[in-house]
């Protein structure tokens, strides 16, 4: 069964570059048909898509986002990156790492807490 | 762009029927998702192609498509289904989710 856990740093200074990384565990990232998706949500708020990887390496992103946002895969490591630019603190949010098979497969991260503040 | 709209909560007791709505012209042409979110966890997928059920998920969760609205509905719910409900949408290489909508079960 696949699993996927988010990492990087909690805290993020305004106008930095929040940078998290997605580690897959229990498949290969580059096997399959997947989206390799990056998810957001406020505290107390709804569900924001970020962005995501094909399996191929071709990338969509939310429109608001687009120029902000950077989604690769590192497949040596089984890994995918998020990296938003220019924070502040409307970033604030738990992220998810999410697979997505288009169909009935999309499993999530736990989430990870990213406070934007100085 | 294009959005999604759902009821911002939605009411029952326990044992009756559940019905969330979602609209937005892209569900004349996609498919929809729904997701279950529980306080503290990860969403968990409930339906998708608009009415499929993951293995794993109880029979009393099903969903309907009509022009551009889709429908969850959870029959006979129990008080463990009080969570928010999210659909979700894919369309133009963009993604969309609903706002969401809170389910109360007592």
């Amino acid at each position: 069964q696949v699993q996927l856990q988010e990492s990087g740093p909690g805290l993020v200074k305004p106008s930095q570059t929040l940078s998290l990384t997605c580690t897959v565990s229990g498949g290969s990232i580059s096997s399959g048909s997947y989206y390799w998706s990056w998810i957001r949500q406020p505290a107390g708020k709804g569900l924001e898509w970020i962005g995501r990887i094909y399996t191929s390496g071709s990338t969509n992103y939310n429109p608001s986002l687009k120029s902000r946002v950077t989604i690769s895969v590192d497949t040596s490591k089984n890994q995918f990156s998020l990296k938003l630019s220019s924070v502040t603190a409307a970033d604030t949010a738990v992220y998810y790492c999410a697979r997505d098979s288009s169909g009935s497969v999309f499993d999530w991260g736990q989430g990870t807490l990213v406070t934007v503040s100085s | 762009s294009y959005e999604l709209t759902q009821p911002s909560s939605v009411s029952v007791s326990p044992g009756q029927t559940a019905r969330i709505t979602c609209s937005g012209d892209v569900l004349a042409k996609k498919y929809a998702r729904w997701f279950q979110q529980k306080p503290g966890q990860a969403p968990v997928l409930v339906i998708y192609k608009d009415s499929e059920r993951p293995s794993g998920i109880p029979e009393r969760f099903s969903g309907s498509s009509s022009g551009t609205t889709v429908t969850l509905t959870i029959s006979g719910a129990q008080v463990e289904d009080e969570a928010d409900y999210y659909c979700y949408s894919a369309a133009d290489n963009n993604v969309v989710f609903g706002g969401g909508t809170k389910l109360t079960v007592l």
